[in-house]
């Protein structure tokens, strides 16, 4: 039952450095995203994949990267880390983007950047 | 421009009393409404739903209220159990600019005192 896993957990980054925060489902799920939750702040859609091959902006993308080679994985990448985007990292997938289709939620990658 | 809010922060409740949590949204396009639960150090998990067709949806102690003239959904919980105190997210979802989009409320931190 591990439906979708993102690591790493936590991770400290110096400003300007680059990394990629893993994302893997195994729920054979079309959709997948990436959203961002700062503190007292509703999650905010980065990006989202509709299957392999394809991605698309959400409502704050600047300062990140994704790619979607498989179904199963969609890794989101930060070039050059800054300040502003210190905050808790969320991937999700789900069967269809229609009206009413469950979102599941990886546990979150608490990310500081100093 | 916050399309979904939920104007209260937190909320105290006894146990075994009920708890009302309350959202507004302002985008009439939203035809799909769901609530999602989460826990400190976890990701949202996906609680109760309701399609705009229908005005009350229950599944156990969680019942969902719908007022679409009003534009205002509550998510009631009775009884109230020590184990329900999470943050609780209100979502919209709709067509807008031609494709399906899922808008998070803030979230309301509930707290369930034995």
């Amino acid at each position: 039952n591990a439906g979708v896993t993102q690591t790493p957990k936590f991770r400290i980054l110096k400003i300007g450095q680059s990394m990629t925060l893993q994302c893997t489902q195994d729920m054979n799920h079309n959709y997948m995203y990436w959203y961002r939750q700062d503190p007292g702040m509703g999650l905010k859609l980065i990006y989202y994949s509709v299957g392999a091959g394809i991605t698309d902006k959400g409502e704050v993308p600047n300062g990140y990267n994704v790619s979607r080679s498989t179904t199963e994985d969609f890794p989101l990448r930060l070039e050059l880390a800054a300040p502003s985007q210190t905050s808790v990292y969320f991937c999700a997938s789900s069967y269809s983007r229609s009206a009413g289709n469950t979102i599941y939620f990886g546990e979150g990658s608490w990310l500081t950047v100093v | 421009d916050q399309q979904v809010k939920q104007n209260s922060p937190s909320l105290s409740v006894q146990e075994g009393r009920i708890s009302i949590l309350n959202c507004d949204y302002t985008n009439s396009m939203f035809d799909y409404f769901l609530w999602y639960k989460k826990y400190p150090a976890e990701g949202p998990t996906f609680l109760i739903s309701i399609s705009s067709i229908k005005d009350k949806n229950e599944d156990g102690r969680f019942t969902v209220f719908l007022n679409k003239s009003a534009k205002h959904l509550s998510l009631h919980i009775v009884p109230s159990q020590p184990g329900d105190s999470a943050v609780y997210f209100c979502a919209a979802s709709g067509l807008q600019g031609g494709s399906e989009k899922l808008v998070f409320g803030k979230g309301t931190k509930l707290t369930v005192n034995p």
